[in-house]
């Protein structure tokens, strides 16, 4: 079965520096999709960023981006130039792409604080 | 802009009651979940339905049902809440082939029951 893990439980950062949040993975499978979401205090979750595992190229959305590491099953992600609103928690997510109805396997989610 | 709605955001119900948590999506998504978010824990899957009557067991579908009679609405059902229900509890859907883009969420409904 496939597993995420999360290694982090907390990480703070100062306003306007870079952050990079860890996440590792466990599958045998070779299609599949990898997600990052971000929960704010207001609850709602916000996918960040998603990678295919078939793209070498790693994912990027302004100031997040992603450093895939396929053969080590790693995926991370970096938020550059830090700000405010974006303390929250972060949740690391796997989907199968041989069943893409499959649910999504998450990790236990990493709080980030932002100090101004 | 596309929606997932929970029908409440702060619910208190008593120990005994039976519970009805409402979702309701706009974008004609086949695939619905049901979360439970509690700390420490991260989010479990309670249950989740792949079409209109159709309902697959989570990890942890003890003490809960679900009901999906049409395709936009999925409903959780507390037959009988007891106090170690008390959480967040979220709703999320997605498209059925459209995997890679992952899910949309509802806003979450905090459940405590007393």
């Amino acid at each position: 079965a496939q597993t995420v893990t999360q290694s982090q439980p907390e990480m703070s950062v100062q306003e306007a520096e870079t952050v990079t949040l860890s996440c590792t993975y466990d599958t045998s499978e070779s299609d599949y999709y990898l997600f990052w979401y971000k929960q704010p205090p207001s609850r709602q979750m916000i996918l960040v960023i998603r990678q295919e595992a078939y793209k070498q190229q790693n994912a990027t959305e302004n100031r997040f981006s992603v450093n895939f590491q396929k053969a080590a099953k790693s995926f991370s992600l970096k938020i550059s130039d830090s700000q405010l609103g974006d303390a929250a928690m972060y949740f690391c997510a796997y989907r199968s792409g041989e069943d893409s109805n499959y649910q999504l396997i998450w990790g236990a989610g990493t709080k980030l604080i932002i100090k101004p | 802009d596309v929606k997932v709605t929970q029908s409440s955001r702060y619910l208190v119900k008593r120990t005994g009651e039976k519970v009805f948590l409402e979702c309701v999506q706009d974008m004609d998504h086949e695939n619905m979940f049901w979360y439970r978010q509690d700390p420490g824990l991260g989010l479990r899957l309670i249950y989740f339905s792949y079409d209109v009557k159709m309902k697959e067991k989570g990890d942890i579908p003890e003490g809960y049902s679900v009901s999906r009679e049409k395709k936009e609405r999925f409903s959780l059902i507390l037959e009988s809440a007891s106090t170690n229900q008390t959480s967040m509890y979220l709703c999320a859907s997605d498209k059925r082939g459209l995997g890679g883009y992952g899910y949309t969420f509802g806003s979450g409904t905090r459940l405590t029951v007393v």
